[in-house]
Formats: structure tokens, sequence, C-alpha cells
């Protein structure tokens, strides 16, 4: 099932821009992460902000959680050509050994000089 | 260095036949996956395996079956009974006793059936 549900679809941007995606989920959740997938490759883990924090930085990456809306949103500052990928948002609801993520349908960024 | 290979990175099957695609960790990863990728429906969780000789069926388990006999390795097979097995499918693990659930995934293997 999916958990996560992501606005825009897709986003076009010119070069120096930011660049906002917003996350919503369903359930309660231990932490939200954000992963970064290159057209036909494998994902790449980004940031992760915990159920307690409403607010992460990491480079140009800025991400806050709100918890009582159930929504996430991933800001990335003075966008550049090699950040157009998709992005998505996947929720933790336990973890442990095992921890099973459910993915967002994703934001297929496009940055264009 | 580390990682997560996935083999191979394209591969073609026919109606009826089933496929096996490979995935292996050098990690020291207890805890491996297989996920399904269809456009536009993001990652779909088809199993899962905490320790070695022991594994779970995630949310879309049916026409798939995986085995676990060494830490390093999770192969799926995609059998004949998965009805629309066209797919970009990855692997993941994640660390033991991490607190976060930070998946590592490997590059994918895109099927397609004929």
């Amino acid at each position: 099932s999916q958990q996560g549900e992501e606005d825009p679809q897709a986003l076009s941007i010119q070069e120096g821009e930011n660049a906002t995606m917003n996350c919503s989920y369903k359930t309660s959740i231990n932490n939200l992460q954000w992963y970064r997938q290159n057209s036909g490759r494998g994902l790449v883990h980004l940031i992760l902000i915990r159920s307690n924090e409403r607010e992460k930085h990491s480079g140009r990456l800025r991400v806050t959680l709100d918890t009582s809306k159930k929504s996430s949103s991933l800001l990335i500052t003075a966008s550049r050509a090699a950040d157009t990928a998709s992005y998505f948002c996947a929720t933790v609801t336990n973890t442990g050994t095992a921890s099973k993520l459910t993915f967002g349908t994703g934001t297929r960024l496009q940055v264009t000089l | 260095d580390g990682g997560i290979t996935q083999s191979p990175k394209y591969l073609f099957r026919k109606e009826g036949q089933n496929v096996t695609l490979s995935c292996e960790q050098n990690l020291n990863h207890d805890a491996m996956y297989w996920y399904r990728q269809d456009p536009g429906q993001g990652l779909r969780l088809i199993y899962y395996s905490q320790i070695v000789n022991d594994f779970q069926k995630g949310d879309i388990a049916e026409g798939y079956s995986v085995s676990r006999e060494k830490k390093e390795s999770f192969p799926l097979t995609v059998t004949s009974a998965q009805k629309n097995p066209t797919a970009f499918y990855l692997c993941a693990s994640s660390p033991t006793g991490g607190d976060t659930g930070e998946l590592f995934f490997g590059e994918g293997s895109r099927l397609t059936v004929l």
C-alpha cells in the first residue's frame, strides 16, 4: 500500500531557483526519509527526520515535518542541473532488525540551464 | 568498497518462464529487501528478510519467491504465476540494529516480458 503521496508529480525549474516538494502520509511514523533516484538507477538516501523533529538541514537540503498534518516538505535551494532526478519520501513505522519503508509516488524534478 | 550488486541489469523473458534476479551485498547487513517499481507508482515491497533462513511477504508477494541461504545473498525468482512481471526491480539492505531504517539500494534490474 502507498503511505505517501507527493506533490507535485512533476516540477520544472531553472538553475538557481529553489525547488519544493511535499509529501503527505496517513499513519503515525517513527521517521520520514527522502531519497533521490536518477533515471534508471537505484535510490540514494538524502536525509532523515524523526517524528520528534520539526526541521532538518543538510547542505542545500531542508526538510520539515508537521506530524499534526501528517506532511513533510523537501526544499532544494539554489538548484543545479545535476539535481534533475525523481525524489521520493518514505515513512518508517517501526525500526529494528528490519524496517519496512513505505514509499510515496515521487516527484520528478527537471532543472534546466 | 562496500555496496549492493544486482544482476543482470536488463533481462528479457518469454511468457511462462521463471527468472531469477541476483542481489549480493558486502555491507554486513542482516536485513534485505526486494521492491518493485512501476512508472508513476513508486516502490512496492515484495519480500524482505531479517536474518538468514527467514523471510516475510511484503505487499505484493504473489507470483514471486525468495531464498536467504547466506547473509550476503537474497535472490528473487519471478515465477510464471506473476501476471504482469515487466517492471524495474530494486534490492536493498539495512544496517543491523539501526534505529532509522535507512535503506541502501542496488542499481536495479529491468525485466521485460516478451
